[in-house]
């Protein structure tokens, strides 16, 4: 069965830091992988999602994420947070085998400070 | 161009009671996922419709089942409701097997 772990379960940080929050995944066959962020009071929504090619992608709101398959990763990062990036982040896999059924990570609860 | 609608948004039911909870999918996607986001945890795949069939099915009891409408609009059932079932509920809808999007989910609490 596929899993997928986050390292952080909480980042906090000031204004203008960079981010990077882990993600791995267990499954040895093709996958498909996706960022969710959900913001306080609203519901999830789709930062980036990578289901072939340049394992370098971009999301909206300056987001970013690296696939790099021999380490079963796919790390979110931001350059210069700003405090509205406030929100807790979701990594989420799914075996392209398996239709589109998502398996979610623990979520990352990221704190920014103004 | 409406997202993903669940209703009601909140709900109350006793241990033993059962609920329905209900999905309308984004406009042009034909099929539904629902999901289990326990508080401080992500969401658990409870199961999938398409083509008013369920295709996946995660690691929940039959006390969980659910519907999918001609329409593409979907049910979610629990019976038998414990207070370990208090939990936000979550559709996703999708054009089978690309990107999934969510809409704002059900708070169920058991008491």
């Amino acid at each position: 069965a596929q899993s997928v772990s986050q390292h952080n379960h909480h980042v906090i940080l000031s204004e203008a830091a960079s981010l990077e929050l882990g993600c791995n995944y267990s499954y040895g066959g093709t996958v498909n992988l996706f960022w969710y962020v959900q913001y306080p009071g609203q519901h999830l929504q789709l930062l980036l999602k990578y289901f072939s090619g340049d394992p370098l992608v971009k999301g909206i709101k300056g987001f970013e994420a690296e696939f790099i398959k021999s380490k079963f990763s796919f790390n979110l990062r931001k350059p210069s947070v700003q405090w509205s990036d406030t929100a807790e982040y979701f990594c989420a896999v799914n075996a392209g085998a398996a239709g589109n059924k998502l398996t979610f990570g623990g979520g990352t609860r990221v704190l920014v400070k103004p | 161009d409406a997202g993903v609608t669940q209703s009601p948004t909140h709900l109350i039911k006793t241990r033993g009671q059962q609920v329905t909870l209900r999905c309308s999918p984004k406009s042009g996607h034909d099929t539904v996922s629902w999901y289990q986001q326990a508080l401080g945890q992500g969401p658990q795949f409870i199961f999938q419709y398409y083509e008013e069939e369920e295709r996946q099915r995660g690691n929940f009891p039959d006390r969980f089942s659910g519907h999918q409408f001609p329409n593409y609009s979907s049910e979610l059932n629990v019976n038998a409701l414990l207070l370990g079932d208090s939990a936000l509920y979550l559709c996703a809808s999708s054009r089978w097997a690309y990107e999934q999007y969510f809409g704002p989910g059900t708070r169920l609490t058991v008491t």
